[in-house]
C-alpha cells in the first residue's frame, strides 16, 4: 500500500512568486492534514480536511496560503505570493479517523529567496 | 496552553541505551506518538501509545507513559549509529501538537 506522497520534494522560488504543493494521502483516508516546520522550530499544524471539507484551518498563517482538496482525494497548498519567512518543510499527513494514527509524507522543502 | 516539551540534544555511545523524555499538557490526548526524522527524510511514525496504557514495548523500543505527571519517554536499547536522527514527541488533540524534537547523536 502506498504511503502519503508529496510533490515536489524540494522547491526554490523567488520572493513574490507562487508555489503549489501537492499531497496524495493514503487511499481511503478521509482525514488529511498539513503541517510545516519553519527554521528548525516546532512542527506546526496548518489545517485539517475531512474529505473535501476544511474541518479546522486555525493554523493557517495568513491569506497568502490557500489549501484545497477538491473531490476529497489529493490536496494542494498554494502560497501566493511567497515571502522569505515561508521557507521551511511542509508536511502532509493522513488518517482514517480524526485524531487517529497519522502517517506523514516525506515533506516538501520550500526555500524562498 | 498546548506545549509539548522535550530536550533538544542527546548524545550516547553505540550499544548504550538512549532515553528521550517529553512532557505534554493535555490529559485528553487519545494517542501519544514518537516520530523519527532522519537527515533529509520525512517523518516516520516510530511508535505510539494509547493514553490508557502505561508501557509499550516493541523490539528495542520501550515507551513509558505517566499520565499523572503528563510525562512520556522513549527508551532505545542497544542504540546503533543508524538511530541517529531527530525524535519528535507529539500528542493528539485532533491534530498533532509536536515538541521541538530531540536530536540523538550516536558515537561509535
Amino acid at each position: 500500500e502506498a504511503g502519503v506522497t508529496q510533490f515536489p520534494s524540494h522547491s526554490v522560488i523567488e520572493k513574490g512568486q507562487t508555489v503549489t504543493l501537492r499531497c496524495d494521502p493514503i487511499s481511503g483516508h478521509d482525514n488529511l492534514y498539513w503541517y510545516r516546520r519553519v527554521m528548525g522550530k516546532e512542527i506546526k499544524f496548518l489545517l485539517h480536511f475531512v474529505k473535501e471539507s476544511k474541518q479546522d484551518e486555525s493554523g493557517m498563517p495568513n491569506n497568502r496560503f490557500l489549501a484545497e482538496r477538491t473531490g476529497g482525494t489529493y490536496s494542494t497548498l498554494k502560497v501566493q505570493p511567497a515571502e522569505l519567512e515561508d521557507s521551511g518543510v511542509y508536511f502532509c499527513a493522513s488518517s482514517q479517523s480524526p485524531g487517529g494514527l497519522a502517517f506523514f509524507g516525506q515533506g516538501t522543502r520550500l526555500t524562498v529567496v | 496552553g498546548e506545549d509539548v516539551e522535550q530536550s533538544l540534544f542527546l548524545s550516547v555511545r553505540e550499544g548504550d541505551s538512549s532515553v528521550i523524555n517529553c512532557t505534554y499538557t493535555d490529559s485528553s490526548s487519545t494517542y501519544l506518538y514518537w516520530y523519527k526524522q532522519e537527515p533529509g527524510a520525512g517523518l516516520q511514525l516510530l511508535t505510539y501509545i494509547f493514553s490508557n496504557m502505561d508501557m509499550k514495548q516493541d523490539q528495542r523500543l520501550t515507551v513509558l507513559l505517566n499520565k499523572k505527571d503528563k510525562h512520556l519517554s522513549l527508551r532505545i536499547a542497544d542504540t546503533q549509529t543508524g538511530d541517529s536522527a531527530i525524535y519528535f514527541c507529539a500528542e493528539s488533540l485532533g491534530n498533532l501538537i509536536f515538541g521541538k524534537g530531540t536530536k540523538l547523536s550516536v558515537k561509535p
